[in-house]
């Protein structure tokens, strides 16, 4: 079957520190991948997105690399803001569905 | 205009009520969504419409109603709810492309007393 693995929360940081929060995946064929963030009260926003091996989504600094040999696709950045305070959703759609599967989701807390 | 816009923002129904909820969305996008979500929990798909005909029900509780009147428009019926129905609910919508990335709205925030 098709699902996606998170590193559990909350991420607490200092402003400016290094970012990783980690995803794997477990899916048949050729999934894209994408990491969707969610401010308090808001919906879904799209962050950045790969759709085959090796691919590199980047975003707002933030980046991810498809990597087919670990099924990973972890979000790093190198320096985080208080605004970057929120939950980041690992998610992939399986090739030809219509059906995205997400993570649990890892909230961000970021403090001056 | 690469927004998925949803109203109302904030709901209140009591368990009686007939309600509905809209999505709009002007990207061309020919498939659209509706998702739950609990707090501090990831979307729940509920349905997709795809050149707006339902290709998809996770088995739904009949009491939400999807509708699809055109290919930018998306609504949600709802008639006697539980207050376990409580939860934000989300549109999306995406093109039928190799990546399948899909664009949410903001959401409308349910409360059913």
């Amino acid at each position: 079957g098709n699902s996606v693995t998170q590193m559990e929360g909350p991420v607490t940081l200092s402003e400016e520190a290094f970012l990783t929060i980690n995803c794997t995946y477990t899916a048949t064929g050729y999934p894209s991948l994408f990491w969707y963030v969610q401010y308090p009260g808001e919906g879904l926003q799209l962050l950045l997105k790969a759709t085959k091996a090796d691919d590199k989504g980047s975003n707002k600094g933030f980046e991810a690399t498809y990597r087919k040999e670990t099924t990973s696709f972890h979000l790093e950045k190198g320096s985080v803001q208080v605004s970057d305070s929120a939950v980041y959703f690992c998610a992939l759609n399986p090739y030809g569905f219509q059906k995205l599967v997400f993570g649990t989701g890892t909230r961000l807390l970021v403090s001056p | 205009d690469t927004e998925v816009t949803q109203t109302p923002k904030h709901l209140v129904m009591g368990m009686t009520n007939k309600k509905s909820l809209k999505c709009e969305q002007h990207m061309g996008h020919r498939a659209m969504y509706w998702y739950k979500q609990k707090a501090k929990k990831p979307p729940e798909l509920m349905f997709v419409y795809s050149y707006e005909k339902l290709s998809i029900n996770e088995s739904v509780p009949s009491r939400f109603s999807p509708e699809c009147p055109n290919s930018s428009l998306l609504n949600l019926h709802l008639h006697a709810l539980q207050p376990e129905d409580s939860a934000l609910y989300l549109c999306a919508s995406s093109q039928e492309n190799e990546a399948g990335e899909q664009f949410f709205g903001p959401g409308t925030r349910l409360t059913v007393l």
